[in-house]
């Protein structure tokens, strides 16, 4: 079936550093890949995302970019800061609904 | 600003009871969505919903069923509530216009199973 597979699990950088986060998906049909971000005890929210036409989109410090080709698409955040902690999720569309990742722990040391 | 408002953050119950956990949103979305939420094993879908009267299974449907009644609600059921139940249920909802749209998420509720 369908599967979204998203890693790291947990991720540690200090502040002003980049962190990179990497989902691969399995329908070749998918065509829109959205990420959300979880602080803690709150819902989902979506941060950013990405059709299949497009190969790259930023949104100030947040940026994903997508490789059709090899099924991948990655989150990129730079300039990290210790609000930027949370558990993000990437998803791919599947079929009218969203297929997610495992989830990725970002913890922003100051 | 779309609102996507379910009905209990936290509910306990106990092993055997018939849990009705209920979600509106306010946007006219056609799509809704049920997942359960485990720490490790990320958002999991148990059933979805693209119309009135509709309803569709997810990956995990196995002790759950749904209703949707009206365009704006969206009931998930647990017929008999047994204690590996006891997770993290988020509702969502989506726009539909031919093409595939993010998610709108409820606060979620917590629900445990005694």
């Amino acid at each position: 079936g369908e599967n979204v597979e998203q890693h790291p699990s947990t991720l540690s950088v200090q502040e002003g550093d980049s962190a990179v986060i990497k989902c691969t998906y399995s329908d070749s049909a998918s065509n829109y890949f959205p990420w959300y971000k979880q602080e803690l005890g709150k819902r989902p929210q979506l941060i950013i995302d990405i059709r299949s036409n497009v190969g790259e989109k930023k949104d100030q410090r947040i940026a994903v970019t997508l490789n059709k080709t090899a099924k991948h698409f990655s989150l990129h955040i730079t300039e990290t800061q210790p609000e930027d902690s949370a558990v993000y999720f990437c998803a791919a569309s599947g079929r009218g609904k969203l297929i997610f990742g495992q989830g990725t722990e970002l913890s922003v040391k100051p | 600003d779309v609102k996507v408002t379910q009905s209990s953050r936290y509910l306990v119950k106990r092993t055997g009871e018939k849990v009705f956990l209920e979600c509106v949103q306010d946007m006219d979305h056609e799509n809704m969505f049920w997942y359960r939420q485990d720490p490790g094993l990320g958002l999991r879908l148990i059933y979805f919903s693209y119309d009135v009267k509709m309803k569709e299974k997810g990956d995990i449907p196995e002790g759950y069923s749904v209703s949707r009644e009206k365009k704006e609600r969206f009931s998930l059921i647990l017929e008999s509530a047994s204690t590996n139940q006891t997770s993290m249920y988020l509702c969502a909802s989506s726009l539909w216009s031919g093409m595939d749209y993010g998610y709108t998420f409820g606060s979620g509720t917590r629900l445990t199973v005694v």
